[in-house]
């Protein structure tokens, strides 16, 4: 079993849906909580960072984590062409004062339909 | 924002080449470097970690004396895939963590290699 399940998608949505994207994880001990954006032949650029569960929102994007249930979601709302990417949930370990691995989910591709 | 840079963007070389990328961080200083590599439909793979001035921890799998990773200075990483394989043909990503920010990475637009 993989520790961080995604699915690779894709999911196509008209433009102005919202837009909900998932990962499941297995170890209970991750801590930080990330999305990432990634245009075709780009590399990863940050979204969200949240490290508690609840919700946490920045402009049209919504992250969520449920620790009791190891699912973390992104929302999209109005979404627009733009936003077609593929979208990378990661995660990690709490920091014991060195650096700890982050572990991707194979990311969900997106497209949104004007 | 914190940009991080890399070079070559893209490049074709023959089977047994070595090919060396370049992974600069343009407005901070990197505590750590990492580098990825990216299959197709697939996720990031760390490769290694590199800190400033010391030598790179490599992931489990990854062959040291097949990427060899040089971190010369705070802002600047340097991975070479020497004698270099069809199989070796990827994407490969870094990315580096600046102090204070320890949680998060950025990323470099990545670098795709094809062997022939």
């Amino acid at each position: 079993q993989k520790e961080v399940e995604q699915d690779p998608g894709p999911l196509s949505v008209p433009e102005g849906a919202i837009v909900s994207l998932n990962c499941t994880y297995s170890n209970s001990a991750f801590q930080y909580f990330m999305w990432y954006r990634q245009y075709s032949r780009k590399g990863p650029e940050l979204l969200m960072y949240t490290y508690s569960s609840g919700n946490k929102e920045d402009g049209r994007f919504t992250a969520q984590v449920d620790k009791s249930s190891k699912y973390i979601s992104l929302f999209i709302r109005d979404s627009q062409p733009s936003d077609s990417a593929t979208y990378l949930c990661a995660m990690k370990l709490r920091s014991s004062g060195g650096y700890q691995k982050v572990t991707f989910g194979t990311g969900t591709k997106l497209q949104v339909i004007p | 924002g914190a940009v991080v840079s890399q070079h070559p963007s893209r490049v074709i070389c023959k089977s047994g080449t070595s090919v060396k990328i370049e992974c600069r961080s343009l407005d901070f200083q990197a505590t750590t470097m990492f580098w990825y590599r990216q299959f197709p439909k697939q996720s990031l793979m760390l490769m290694a970690t590199s800190n400033e001035g010391s030598k790179a921890t490599y992931e489990q799998g990854v062959e040291k004396d097949k990427f060899l990773i040089n971190h010369a200075s705070l802002t600047l990483s340097t991975l070479t895939v020497t004698s270099a394989h069809p199989e070796d043909s990827s994407f490969y990503i870094c990315s580096a963590s600046r102090p204070g920010y320890r949680e998060t990475q950025y990323f470099g637009p990545g670098t795709r290699l094809l062997v022939l």
